[in-house]
């Protein structure tokens, strides 16, 4: 068990409403992520961070904005949300030390936006 | 952005049988690492196996091995004595060395376990 845990597990919303999903973690690791996943498309990079409000943008970032303001959260931002924006995201954190370090996940939101 | 290609979307292999899953990817780099992660139907992510570039010797954890081909850039899975858990969707994964922060995640291989 990696101590991460994702906020809300389920969420239904419309288009055009802001939604935020939280990802907690409770050992102090460096990095987050945040993927989403759909079919066909494997997992996804949206954004990480590498420490309290250093963050990046990954390969699938617009219409997502991020936050960190402690170590232990990172929460994903949909300014406005959109259909295309239904899918299943995953939290991830990797620790800082060692290089051949994994990233342990999240058990995933899965987000409806009807 | 590194690509990583699992060409196999479905898999299927009998009780107790071997199979291999396959993994490729697109690197200029010497350094980096790869790993297998494993998605039941819970949806949960697990780590199976890694597996550093530097190291010539293949990873091997339990029932799960890897066939590292670096020259060839291919990264398989070998699932020896399959059982009924390990039924589940498989993902390949890159880690540079040098830009570090990123992983990389291939489509997803489909394995179904036939009794």
């Amino acid at each position: 068990d990696a101590g991460i845990t994702q906020s809300p597990r389920h969420k239904v919303t419309e288009t055009g409403t802001p939604v935020t999903l939280r990802c907690h973690q409770t050992e102090n690791h460096r990095y987050m992520y945040w993927y989403r996943q759909d079919p066909g498309h494997g997992l996804r990079l949206i954004h990480y961070s590498y420490g309290v409000k250093d963050t990046d943008k990954g390969e699938v970032s617009d219409g997502y904005s991020v936050s960190r303001s402690k170590t232990e959260d990172f929460l994903l931002t949909l300014e406005s949300a959109t259909s295309s924006q239904t899918s299943v995201y995953f939290c991830a954190i990797r620790s800082g030390t060692g290089r051949n370090q994994p990233q342990h996940f999240g058990d995933g939101t899965r987000l409806s936006i009807l | 952005a590194q690509t990583v290609t699992q060409s196999q979307p479905e898999m299927s292999v009998q009780e107790a049988e071997t199979v291999t899953l396959s993994c490729t990817y697109d690197t200029s780099e010497s350094d980096y690492y790869l790993f297998w992660y494993k998605q039941p139907p819970s949806r949960q992510m697990i780590l199976v196996i890694r597996q550093e570039a530097y190291k010539q010797q293949n990873a091997t954890e339990n029932r799960f091995s890897v066939n590292f081909q670096k020259a060839a850039k291919s990264f398989s899975l070998k699932i020896s004595d399959s059982q009924l858990g390990d039924a589940a969707m498989y993902f390949c994964a890159y880690r540079s060395d040098y830009t570090g922060n990123q992983f990389y995640f291939g489509t997803g291989t489909s394995l179904t376990v036939i009794p």
